[in-house]
This record gives structure tokens, C-alpha cells and sequence, in this order.
């Protein structure tokens, strides 16, 4: 596609569940990044990928937290056994590789979730 | 600990006057600063960046200026317009790293234009 494509687009669900976001980056990007945004808050890094692997996971805020990548493209984001404070719009960006001249990310337009 | 911080949640300004939005940051080895815009629903585009090694970049109504010394950059949007409405953030990248594009957000500034 031509932009960055994330789903669900929203998500409500119970506490205690497990949920899982997926988004397919821009075609030819094999940076991608997660972030979250708080209600009221800036957005929050949780993990980056080159390629299938993840040299950067330090924003994962727990170990409830996961994110795979396959065959350098879509990539899952898995939150076990969801909390109240994990609800959050999650958005998902690819930029080129390895490191875009720019710094420019591209975003999805988000997954938003809420525990209930 | 906020490494970028915008300390305006929010600005309202009249269309056709400039909107300046402020941001500081902590980190003396950021060498990359970018603003995004983000419409409601929408994810952040990116609007304007500039290098450590300038201290004004200039897009159009756009313009960013980097004072290095201070630590702080700001957006100057002139002239205002309705459709400029929206959450602005800021952010900061190392570029000489390994690891990607990590970018470094601000907590956003809230911009209302007002016809």
C-alpha cells in the first residue's frame, strides 16, 4: 500500500485479555518502529525493528509486551494479559534503512485501545 | 525524566497572525530535530527537521530555528491558518547511532487557529 497500514483501528477489551495489533509498513521500508501515546501525553517509543530483528526493545514498558516482525514486513505487537493503563492509541511508523537521511518517520494512523 | 519537553499544552491564535510553538530538550547529543503535525484520528506527518549544524530551516510558511547553546528550538508558523489546527510535536533523533530512527518526542502543543 502506500502508506503505513495498522489494524484494528479500535480495540476495547477487558482486563485481563490478550490483544494483538498488526502493521504493515510503507513497501521498501525495513526500519519500523512502535509508539504509543497516552491519553494527554506525547508519544511513547516501545521497540524498533531493522529488518526481522529488534536491536532496540528498551521501551517495552513490561514483560506483558511482545512485538514480532516476519519476512521484514508486517510486524505484531502482543500485549498479554491487559491493564487499565495500557489503554493508549498504539501507532506503528516505517522509515528507510538504515538510517533515513531525514529522520522522517512515517505513521499509521493508530490502533486504539481500551481496557475496560 | 523528559528528555524533549514542549511546556505549552496548548495556543490559540488568530488566523492570518504567527504561531510560535517552543520546545526544550536536555540531551546536548541530540543532533536532529523534527517537528510533526497530527490531525485528530490521524497519525503524526512529519513537517519540517533541521541539523545541529544550522540554526533556522525554512519551509514555506514553516520555519524552525535551533539555538544550540539553549538547548531549545521553536516553530514559527506565518501566516496562521484555520487548517494549521492541530496537536504539534516535537522531536529529536541521534543520527549517529546504529540504531535507526529512535525519535524522542515532546509531550505536543494543542494549536488553534481562529478565523
Amino acid at each position: 500500500g502506500a502508506g503505513v497500514s495498522q489494524s484494528p483501528s479500535n480495540k476495547v477489551t477487558e482486563k485481563g485479555k490478550d490483544v494483538e495489533l498488526r502493521c504493515d509498513p510503507i513497501s521498501g521500508h525495513t526500519a519500523l518502529y512502535w509508539y504509543r501515546q497516552s491519553l494527554g501525553q506525547g508519544l511513547e517509543f516501545l521497540i524498533y525493528f531493522q529488518g526481522n530483528s529488534a536491536p532496540d526493545k528498551s521501551g517495552l514498558p513490561s514483560d506483558r509486551f511482545s512485538a514480532e516482525r516476519t519476512g521484514g514486513s508486517v510486524s505484531t505487537l502482543t500485549i498479554q494479559r491487559t491493564q487499565q493503563e495500557d489503554s493508549a492509541v498504539y501507532l506503528c511508523a516505517s522509515s528507510l534503512t538504515p538510517i533515513s537521511d531525514t529522520g522522517e518517520l512515517f505513521f499509521g494512523e493508530g490502533s486504539r485501545l481500551t481496557v475496560l | 525524566d523528559q528528555q524533549v519537553k514542549q511546556n505549552s499544552p496548548s495556543l490559540s491564535v488568530q488566523e492570518g497572525r504567527i504561531s510560535i510553538l517552543n520546545c526544550d530538550y536536555t540531551n546536548s547529543m541530540f543532533d536532529y530535530f523534527l517537528w510533526y503535525k497530527k490531525y485528530p484520528a490521524e497519525g503524526p506527518t512529519f513537517l519540517i527537521s533541521i541539523s545541529s549544524i544550522k540554526d533556522k530551516n525554512e519551509d514555506g510558511r514553516f520555519t524552525v530555528f535551533l539555538n544550540k547553546s539553549a538547548k531549545h528550538l521553536s516553530l514559527h508558523i506565518v501566516p496562521s491558518q484555520p487548517g494549521d489546527s492541530a496537536v504539534y510535536f516535537c522531536a529529536a533523533d541521534l543520527l549517529l547511532k546504529a540504531a535507526g530512527n529512535k525519535l524522542t518526542f515532546g509531550g505536543g502543543t494543542r494549536v488553534l487557529v481562529k478565523p
